[in-house]
């Protein structure tokens, strides 16, 4: 059983184009994240939900709306895409304030082009 | 605010030689610290974590760091390198009002020559 699980893995889309990634945990979690990778490697936060409420919303632009339906999914929604938007995103998840148990998916690559 | 410097953005070294990546972090608060190795085109998979209990850290496949508070150090070594553990590894910082929010280091790409 796959822990925190993302689709699709890989996401070729054109500019201007509207696209979601959703993600799912099966570890009881009631804290998720999204984190973008970008091509130089370099990982950062974007958005931290707890029970289904927003705690942490760095500087991305609102072109980017997370979702949480509920506590065991955090969707990932992404308005009028550009080139820059190209990287790896990472959804996590984790119990409470803690971090040791911090769960990391395996990553959707999102290609615009 | 907190952050993290890896000092070296690529290491290179002989199978069978020790690996050693730097690591330095800063941080207002006791920090909690963490090693992830990243393997080309792969997820995020957790080395090792440093939970306050013990400055010496052991982690998996043979790595294991030091946290050195007066060097503000958390540097990440393993006596033998294997051809598989050529990847891409991160160390990472987090606690105080950052609260779960982990802050990456730059990462350092780990070469392993034959």
């Amino acid at each position: 059983d796959t822990a925190v699980s993302q689709t699709p893995k890989y996401l070729v889309t054109q500019m201007g184009n509207d696209k979601s990634i959703k993600c799912e945990q099966n570890l009881g979690h009631d804290t998720m994240y999204w984190y973008k990778q970008d091509s130089k490697k370099f990982l950062k936060i974007m958005f931290s939900y707890n029970n289904k409420e927003l705690i942490i919303n760095e500087t991305v632009p609102n072109r980017f709306s997370p979702k949480s339906p509920d506590k065991a999914h955090l969707n990932l929604h992404i308005n009028s895409l550009e080139l820059g938007d190209s990287a790896v995103y990472f959804c996590a998840s984790s119990q409470g304030t803690g971090v040791w148990d911090y769960t990391f998916g395996s990553g959707t690559r999102l290609t615009v082009v | 605010a907190q952050s993290v410097t890896q000092l070296d953005s690529h290491v290179s070294v002989s199978e069978g030689t020790p690996v050693l990546l730097r690591c330095n972090y800063s941080s207002s608060y006791s920090p909690s610290l963490f090693w992830y190795v990243q393997h080309p085109n792969k997820g995020l998979q957790l080395l090792l974590k440093y939970t306050s209990a013990a400055t010496l850290v052991k982690g998996i496949n043979g790595f294991e760091a030091e946290f050195k508070k007066s060097e503000t150090s958390f540097h990440l070594t393993k006596p033998s390198a294997h051809m598989s553990d050529a990847a891409e590894y991160f160390c990472v910082v987090s606690g105080g009002n950052a609260g779960n929010m982990l802050t990456f280091g730059g990462g350092t790409r780990l070469m392993v020559k034959p």
